[in-house]
């Protein structure tokens, strides 16, 4: 079955750490993203790869990084210098860029404060 | 500045009884809009593309509509497994591929 695959489901990070959250899809999509969603919030861009080793800051980049290593694989790290980690993140694929494609979405990872 | 605003916030319906979700935007340019359902836990699942004013896309009970201004979704005599909350995106003319979300219609269907 094709798809976007994301891992882990939960997560928990402690104070000073890094963390890194897995996004895998089997659709052969040229493009990938993050979004960040929080309660009452629209789903905001974190980061965008139109390409393989290429990717843009979307509009809340700061205390966030990405790889873009294989077109199958965009992970998102999570640092320390992001002061309010706490959110449900979503990572989206569509296969072809500078079009109307839509963005088809994974299952999300909640990612928590300990 | 790009913005969608979706309304009703949240919506209670009684099985059979039809209602529709408002997604009203305002884009320098429109690409295409874009509704999605997500179901609590869930990653959104996409229903529909609009690309022009005018349009109407239909899937079971589910009909979305396209104007210059704004998009409805409207939903005939629903059923509980329509309980979820809809999300609408518009995607501006330009060099990037970026969605703006509104915050979604939280809809929920009683027997």
């Amino acid at each position: 079955d094709g798809g976007i695959t994301q891992s882990p489901k939960y997560l928990f990070r402690k104070e000073g750490q890094n963390v890194t959250l897995s996004c895998e899809q089997n659709l052969n999509h040229d493009a990938m993203y993050w979004y960040r969603q929080d309660p009452g919030q629209g789903l905001r861009l974190i980061y965008y790869s139109q390409i393989v080793n290429d990717f843009q800051k979307g509009d809340i980049a700061e205390g966030y990084s990405v790889s873009r290593e294989k077109k199958e694989s965009f992970p998102l790290t999570v640092t320390s210098a992001q002061k309010n980690p706490t959110a449900f993140y979503l990572c989206a694929s569509s296969s072809r860029t500078g079009t109307n494609q839509p963005q088809h979405f994974g299952d999300g990872t909640r990612l928590s404060i300990l | 500045e790009d913005q969608v605003t979706q309304s009703p916030e949240a919506l209670r319906l009684q099985e059979g009884e039809s209602s529709s979700l408002n997604c009203s935007y305002t884009v320098s340019g429109l690409r295409g809009l874009f509704w999605y359902r997500q179901d609590p836990g869930k990653g959104p699942e996409f229903l529909f593309t609009l690309y022009s004013a005018g349009e109407e896309k239909e899937k079971e009970r589910l009909k979305a509509t396209l104007t210059k201004k704004e998009s409805f979704l409207h939903i005939t005599a629903p059923k509980p497994e329509d309980s979820a909350t809809y999300l609408c995106a518009v995607q501006p003319l330009g060099g990037t591929d970026k969605l703006i979300f509104g915050t979604g219609t939280r809809l929920q269907v009683f027997p």
